[in-house]
């Protein structure tokens, strides 16, 4: 599976957009990014996954470059409840796997009034 | 409808003790996952569990195991406890194997003395 790196921690206005980076420069064809975070005191939760097509769902946008080596996830109007760790994930998708996912340190985002 | 539920949420054990976790997935979800968080880190995988089968093992001793009922509903068990099994124990549950979206309970808390 390849490694992700992620900043360990980035700070946000309030009502502003929110740019989480996640360099995965060893990833493979066949690898998903995923995005999950997680609320202190809670279990993570799912956010948005990408091949390699830009997606946007209700919570976020996540952009992933032209080579794949990179993505960032975008909040667009952080609010304060989006204070949270935010971990970046790569793996294979498919039969003949898990659903094991291998969580990093992830990114703290403190988002600030 | 229903998230994931564990229980207990909090427990305190001492060295040498046995504990067991439960969790209940979503309805419909075949797929039940364990992961440890020590605090401070991000979640380790333990187990997956599909169909009332283990389909995958994470880098835990022999202390660890675990079980899933027909009705999908899991147990872990950790025996012989020791100061480091301290952690958040947190379930999730999807609905296929390779599934990456998955839905995680709020956890388990537990402090062996």
């Amino acid at each position: 599976d390849a490694k992700t790196t992620q900043p360990p921690s980035m700070d946000c206005a309030e009502g502003r957009a929110a740019n989480l980076p996640c360099n995965h420069s060893t990833i493979s064809g066949n690898e998903y990014v995923y995005w999950y975070r997680q609320i202190h005191s809670q279990g993570p939760q799912y956010i948005i996954h990408g091949l390699k097509n830009n997606e946007t769902n209700e919570m976020a946008s996540l952009i992933i470059t032209e080579d794949r080596k990179s993505s960032t996830l975008i909040l667009p109007h952080a609010t304060l409840r989006d204070t949270a760790v935010y971990y970046c994930i790569v793996r294979v998708r498919g039969s003949g796997n898990t659903g094991k996912l291998i969580f990093g340190q992830g990114t703290t985002l403190q988002v600030k009034p | 409808d229903a998230g994931v539920t564990q229980s207990p949420t909090h427990l305190i054990k001492t060295r040498g003790q046995q504990v067991t976790l439960r969790c209940s997935p979503i309805s419909g979800h075949k797929s039940v996952s364990w992961y440890q968080q020590v605090l401070g880190q991000g979640p380790q995988f333990i187990f997956q569990y599909y169909e009332k089968e283990e389909r995958g093992r994470g880098n835990f001793p022999d202390r660890f195991s675990a079980r899933q009922f027909p009705n999908y509903s899991s147990e872990l068990n950790v025996n012989a406890l020791l100061l480091g099994d301290s952690a958040l124990y947190l379930c999730a549950s999807s609905l296929l194997l390779a599934e990456w979206t998955q839905y995680f309970g709020p956890g388990t808390r537990l402090l062996v003395l």
